[in-house]
């Protein structure tokens, strides 16, 4: 069955290092893959989209990369702040019959000052 | 820009109640996207619709219903609740992906309706 796995684990990291969280999958061959960013009790937000042929993508201080050989994404935040504490998940999607996106469980990031 | 609106924000139901989630954009969007999301899990798609009229099975639409009678409403009726409905929905809506166009796929999420059932 399809499956996308981010790290449960939360992610602590100083300010104004950078945080790269991962998201990888199996059984799939998406048309593109998004992240967005989730707050505690609000709905996700988009960040960003990648194509399945297009290497990295990158917006202010956000950069992905799309690596569909390993089935991996990975998600970079530079010079992070604790603004950007939230969880972050991963989503993939592909135009079959529909659109369908499934995403993972997300990853939670805390950004101590 | 209100956006994707959803009604109410909190529910508790008793076992075997029925509701109805509401869920409205203002976006134009045709497609709208229903998902619910339990703790440590990633959203699963409930139901999608592709315009008005039209509507499919996502991942875990036991128990569900829906309708799309205008592009701007698609609400998400439970018929008989039952305790493994406890959890948190999302509302969502984007245009169609259009792929290779260059159109944006982004999905746009309202708030959720976090829902118990006991």
């Amino acid at each position: 069955s399809q499956k996308i796995e981010q790290n449960s684990e939360a992610l602590n990291i100083q300010e104004g290092k950078t945080a790269t969280l991962t998201c990888n999958y199996t059984n799939y061959s998406p048309a593109y893959l998004q992240w967005y960013r989730q707050d505690p009790g609000r709905g996700p937000v988009f960040l960003l989209l990648i194509r399945e042929n297009e290497k990295e993508k990158r917006k202010e201080r956000l950069k992905v990369t799309f690596d569909t050989t390993l089935k991996q994404s990975l998600f970079h935040i530079t010079a992070s702040q604790p603004a950007d504490s939230a969880t972050y998940l991963c989503a993939l999607a592909r135009n079959t019959g529909g659109f369908k996106t499934i995403f993972g469980a997300g990853t939670r990031l805390f950004v101590k000052a | 820009n209100a956006g994707v609106t959803q009604t109410p924000k909190f529910r508790i139901l008793k076992i075997g109640q029925s509701m109805t989630l509401q869920c409205t954009q203002d976006m134009n969007h045709n497609y709208m996207y229903w998902y619910r999301q339990d703790p440590g899990m990633g959203l699963k798609l409930i139901y999608y619709s592709v315009g008005a009229g039209i509507t499919d099975k996502g991942e875990v639409p036991n128990g569900y219903n829906v309708s799309r009678s205008t592009t701007e409403d698609f609400p998400l009726r439970l018929e008989l609740a039952a305790p493994s409905q406890t959890s948190v929905y999302f509302c969502a809506s984007s245009h169609p992906p259009e792929w290779g166009q260059g159109t944006l796929t982004e999905a746009f999420f309202g708030q959720g309706t976090r829902l118990t059932v006991v």
